[in-house]
């Protein structure tokens, strides 16, 4: 259980274009989903928190009108790098904590992540 | 302060046991987590311990955790080239939502 499906897997995209980033919890709702960002052999920075119905919250640098998060459900929450350009190639990935009673003490469970690269 | 650090390498020979050590700053995380990546993959979740406990015990993995020093480590008995990986730990912040700050990975090298 707690399966996080993360698409594409890849992608490539040319300077100035958009790329849209889909994170589904496929067994489970989650009215939270994080996204992150790990750069090569580096750890994973916390972009944002996406909130179901909501708003997402970004963390300090992070650009929201650059990295557009929409949480339309409680199994997906999509990241839109917009206008990208070399340097936000990265790996992104997504995570997502089941709801419910047990909440609390549930961690987060991860999906495969994107590896975007822009030219 | 949500600074997570880990010792950046371990190399160990296969059979042997790994301890992979991480050190956290912000006394009120709830949950500590160990999580592995390996190459071009997402993060799996190998195990948690809750901020209460001293030590937790699953199969081949132990962690042990020393709130006083906020000291989290992983050991993982009879290694295997398969635990080659990326190793990361992590602290759930109490409050808001919860976010989870990771440490800076160690990669573990398994020689046969």
């Amino acid at each position: 259980g707690a399966v996080v499906s993360q698409h594409p897997s890849w992608v490539i995209c040319k300077s100035g274009t958009s790329v849209k980033i889909e994170c589904r919890s496929l067994d489970f709702q989650a009215t939270t989903m994080f996204w992150y960002r790990q750069f090569p052999k580096q750890s994973l920075m916390l972009m944002a928190t996406s909130n179901e119905g909501s708003k997402a919250t970004y963390e300090q640098g992070v650009e929201k009108d650059k990295f557009l998060i929409n949480h339309a459900s409680l199994t997906l929450s999509t990241l839109t790098v917009t206008s990208a350009h070399p340097e936000d190639s990265s790996f992104y990935i997504c995570s997502a904590r089941r709801q419910g009673l047990s909440s609390y003490n549930s961690p987060l469970h991860f999906g495969n992540g994107t590896r975007l690269t822009v030219t | 302060g949500e600074d997570v650090e880990q010792s950046l390498f371990l190399s160990v020979r296969e059979g042997d046991s790994s301890v992979i050590n991480c050190t956290y700053t912000d006394s009120s995380s709830t949950y500590l987590y160990w999580y592995k990546q390996e190459p071009g993959a997402g993060l799996q979740l190998l195990t948690y311990i809750f901020s209460n406990m001293d030590m937790k015990q699953d199969q081949r993995l132990t962690v042990l955790l020393n709130k006083k020093d906020k000291h989290l480590s992983l050991r993982i008995a009879d290694t295997q080239t398969g635990d080659s990986a990326i190793y990361f730990c992590a602290e759930r912040m109490r409050g808001g939502y919860q976010k989870v700050t990771f440490g800076t990975g160690t990669k573990l090298q398994v020689i046969p």
